[in-house]
């Protein structure tokens, strides 16, 4: 098993730029997770989806929206990145919702 | 939503001493408070949990206690290792909120060989 599987792992992007980050879960979980990991500030929820079909805001929505693709699949889009947006991306799975989490490597952005 | 504040920010012990971590948070409905630990570069991982009807658990050098008068828990690691330096996240999550996680800010472990 391979867990929780995100791409890419490093991006660079210009400012106005889109990009879309995939996140992949071999585990048959029903809740997806998109997170955000700043210095000094922890680890911030994006967006989530507690099953397959529903998707609700976190604490730091804006400038993002996800997809969740089938029970498998979810994926983060950026319509146009701002240096804000510079951070790094955790995807995480659980099989329901305030279970253990299983994290992703992580995607470094950089937006310049 | 809930606030999950974690002290220290760093801690350095030497090899063998017991290593304290603490985190407070404000909605009295969490029931789930779990906690993570992040090697460099990687992912977070779980290393233990509590849920709001147990006062701790244990597992071999690590322990979790929680207050929930106090609305605090805490991580205990004894007998300290290199590979015990981290980082590490409390995290606490309630219905009220869709079971959502809120973490703290990070305590950075450093053992001293």
């Amino acid at each position: 098993n391979a867990g929780v599987t995100q791409t890419p792992k490093f991006q660079v992007l210009k400012t106005g730029q889109s990009m879309t980050l995939q996140c992949a879960q071999d585990m048959n979980h029903n809740s997806m997770y998109w997170y955000r990991q700043d210095p000094g500030m922890g680890l911030r929820l994006i967006y989530y989806s507690a099953s397959e079909g529903t998707t609700d805001k976190g604490e730091v929505p804006n400038g993002y929206n996800v997809s969740r693709l089938n029970k498998r699949e979810f994926s983060l889009r950026l319509e146009s990145a701002a240096p804000s947006q510079t951070s790094v991306y955790f995807c995480a799975s659980t099989t329901l919702p305030g279970t253990e989490a299983f994290f992703g490597q992580g995607t470094r952005l950089t937006v310049v | 939503g809930e606030n999950v504040e974690q002290h220290p920010s760093t801690l350095s012990v030497q090899e063998g001493d017991s290593a304290v971590i603490k985190c407070t948070y404000s909605d009295s409905a969490s029931n789930y408070f779990p906690w993570y630990k992040q090697e460099l570069g990687k992912g977070p991982q779980l290393i233990i949990d509590i849920r709001s009807n147990v006062g701790e658990k244990k597992d071999q050098r690590i322990a979790v206690t929680l207050n929930k008068t106090a609305k605090h828990f805490s991580l205990h690691i004894t007998e300290t290792q290199p590979e015990d330096s981290a980082v590490y996240f409390c995290a606490a999550s309630t219905k009220n909120t869709g079971n959502q996680f809120y973490f703290g800010t990070g305590t950075s472990l450093t053992v001293i060989p």
